[in-house]
């Protein structure tokens, strides 16, 4: 496996539920990062680890709680979500967080809440 | 607000000719900005970037313009060829801050055989 990959691809569940998000990033970076892409909406910043630490929460609701358990794995677990969370959730990752790195992106998680 | 807008949707340009695609931005903080490509069950790709440093920054066909004065850059892809039809995003960040990237909305980049 290269780059960065994502599981599950597509994700059907209900408000009840709970699943989570996996990423892995194989490029040795130091840096990860959970986006949300909504229909006609640009790709809006989530989450951002750095060296496995939270340096970034942008005011997103609590029924969506990241993990990074260490700098190649993050996950993102989702509980009690609205049928307005369903949209392309996307992992990306760069060499580090502070400095001029281009970022590199999974596939993405295609989500529906029904 | 958005900080960054790439305000046509969509473009179309046929085979071997020009595309330019634009995009504004309003923070003046942003110093670097990037270009990724985007095929449908795809992640982004990155494709070409700027600092705030230079004016222009090329690689193969793709050649990235930046006007800080306007707050804007394009991208300029010649020639263009059938494979290049994909969403195109702009996207800043104030290294500074951090390696956070604010995206544009996107352009929906059609060549036509």
């Amino acid at each position: 496996e290269t780059g960065v990959t994502q599981t599950p691809r597509h994700l059907v569940m209900g408000m009840t539920n709970k699943k989570s998000l996996k990423c892995e990033q194989h490029l040795g970076h130091n840096a990860m990062y959970w986006y949300k892409q909504s229909a006609k909406k640009p790709l809006e910043l989530m989450f951002v680890y750095s060296l496995e630490e939270r340096v970034e929460n942008n005011s997103v609701p609590s029924r969506f709680s990241p993990e990074c358990p260490n700098s190649s794995h993050l996950f993102l677990h989702l509980h009690t979500l609205q049928p307005e969370d369903s949209a392309l959730y996307l992992c990306a990752s760069s060499q580090d967080y502070r400095g001029l790195y281009e970022q590199y992106f999974g596939p993405g998680t295609r989500l529906t809440v029904t | 607000d958005q900080q960054v807008k790439q305000n046509s949707p969509s473009l179309s340009v046929q085979e071997g000719r020009i595309s330019i695609l634009n995009c504004d931005y309003t923070n003046s903080m942003f110093d670097y900005f990037l270009w990724y490509k985007k095929y449908p069950a795809e992640g982004p790709t990155f494709l070409i970037s700027i600092s705030s440093i230079k004016d222009k920054n090329e690689d193969g066909r793709f050649t990235v313009f930046l006007n800080k004065s306007a707050k804007h850059l394009s991208l300029h892809i010649v020639p263009s060829q059938p494979g290049d039809s994909a969403v195109y995003f702009c996207a800043a960040s104030d290294g500074n801050a951090g390696n956070m990237l604010t995206f544009g909305g996107g352009t929906r980049l059609m060549v036509k055989p």
